[in-house]
């Protein structure tokens, strides 16, 4: 069975930093493209992030450029995203997700994680 | 960036109503277009890939079409689980941005 599973949210205060990990489990992690996609509370589904199957490429939304890194570790089968200098409008629920076929960076995301929640405040 | 537009925000529909969401792109994004659908409390779930491709499990009743910058989803019968928040959302590129949502109730 294909599966995302979150970890490393929590609370944290304003300037903090926190790093999210999504374990996978069930298809070949290393050839597929990955995205993290966040929620605020009461909110719509906003990008974050994306990386290619190598971790060579990789995109953000503005929102997060120069904040935010991703990165993979093939041999565990585990995607990161670093949070660094983090505002109360990051708090919100991370998703990571994979892409529907294989190495396409281009493609819909069919398998989402059940979240992980980051709260900023002080 | 291209801008994601959904319309209506909301809709209130009967048991067994066709119901249609709009999606417009500011610019034109071919078929690189996806729909989800999240129920309260869960995680998103893809519906529609390719603008009109049904994802596998997905019920018939659900149907995606439009090309460029303007996409439709559709529901023929609408059912009682299919009270959701529905997205859309652009892949081609980055960003790679989701509609505002629209939220169908009964």
């Amino acid at each position: 069975e294909v599966q995302l599973l979150e970890s490393g949210g929590g609370l944290v205060q304003p300037g903090g930093s926190l790093r999210l990990s999504c374990a996978a489990s069930g298809f070949s992690f290393s050839t597929q493209a990955m995205t993290w996609v966040r929620q605020a509370p009461g909110k719509g589904l906003e990008w974050v992030s994306s990386l290619t199957g190598s971790g060579s490429s990789t995109d953000y939304a503005d929102s997060v450029k120069g904040r935010f890194t991703v990165s993979r570790d093939n041999s565990k089968n585990t995607l990161y995203l670093q949070m660094n200098s983090l505002s109360v409008d990051d708090t919100a629920i991370y998703y990571c997700a994979k892409s529907r076929a294989g190495s396409c960076y281009s493609c819909a995301l069919d398998i989402w994680g059940q979240g992980t929640m980051v709260t900023v405040s002080s | 960036d291209i801008q994601m537009t959904q319309s209506p925000s909301s809709l209130s529909a009967s048991i067994g109503d066709r119901v249609t969401i709009t999606c417009r792109a500011s610019q034109g994004i071919s078929n690189y277009l996806a729909w989800f659908q999240q129920k309260p409390g869960k995680v998103p779930n893809l519906l529609i890939y390719g603008a009109s491709t049904l994802q596998s499990g997905v019920p018939s009743r659900f149907s995606g079409s439009g090309s460029g910058t303007d996409f439709t989803l559709t529901i023929s019968s609408l059912q009682p689980e299919d009270v959701a928040t529905y997205y859309c959302q652009k892949y081609n590129s980055a960003p790679k941005t989701f509609g505002q949502g629209t939220k169908v109730e009964i």
